[in-house]
């Protein structure tokens, strides 16, 4: 079945404790992204990935780090978590750049997390 | 303020009757995606426009593309429940970055 998982699905952590969302698409895709989606403000693009080793920044990357060593995979790292990324977070794939079919994107069921 | 700017931000119907949903902007966009999100899920695509003045049907949805390609709308007709959730348009900004409006919150009682 294509689809995109993400893990864990919930998370509650401290702050300054670093954590990884890990994100795994089997779709062969090229373009992975990160959302966090927050009360009013819809889907923020944290970051996103073109291909292999190719990262670009989103509207909101502060605080977040990524890597795409692996085509399948787009982990998002949080150094040192603070409150105000508490956030819903969503981990989407699509087959590429272009054709604006190509953008149309697949998303993971999303990771809640809270930063105490 | 939101690139995309989406209307209304909350929506209470029952359940037969007809309803739209905008998606507006300054800017002009090569296309523009139309997404729908469950509680407890991601958002799920429904459908790109490309051309200005494009208009696409799927079953009880009709999406609009504006001919200047700065807005878009969405139609349902007869909703039902199962047509509850958020909708969401989405478009590119640039480059590759994507930005996603606000959201209009459905809600359809039987």
């Amino acid at each position: 079945e294509a689809q995109v998982t993400q893990n864990p699905r919930y998370l509650i952590t401290v702050t300054g404790k670093k954590l990884t969302v890990t994100c795994s698409q089997n779709m062969n895709h090229e373009y992975m992204s990160w959302y966090r989606q927050d009360p009013g403000l819809g889907l923020r693009q944290i970051y996103y990935s073109m291909n292999v080793e190719v990262t670009d920044k989103g509207d909101v990357p502060e605080g977040y780090k990524v890597s795409r060593k692996e085509k399948r995979n787009f982990p998002l790292i949080l150094e040192s978590p603070s409150p105000n990324q508490t956030s819903l977070y969503f981990c989407a794939s699509s087959p590429g750049t272009g054709s604006p079919l190509l953008y149309e994107q697949y998303f993971g069921p999303g990771t809640r997390l809270t930063v105490t | 303020t939101q690139l995309l700017e989406q209307s209304p931000q909350f929506l209470s119907i029952q359940e037969g009757e007809n309803l739209t949903v905008y998606c507006n902007s300054s800017s002009v966009f090569s296309s523009l995606q139309w997404y729908r999100q469950e509680p407890g899920e991601g958002p799920v695509l429904l459908v790109t426009v490309v051309t200005g003045g494009e208009v696409k049907k799927l079953k009880r949805l009709t999406f609009q593309f504006g001919d200047a390609r700065k807005d878009s709308s969405l139609h349902i007709t007869a909703a039902q429940p199962g047509d509850t959730g958020l909708y969401l348009c989405a478009a590119r900004k640039g480059g590759n970055k994507l930005v996603f409006g606000a959201g209009t919150i459905l809600r359809v009682k039987s």
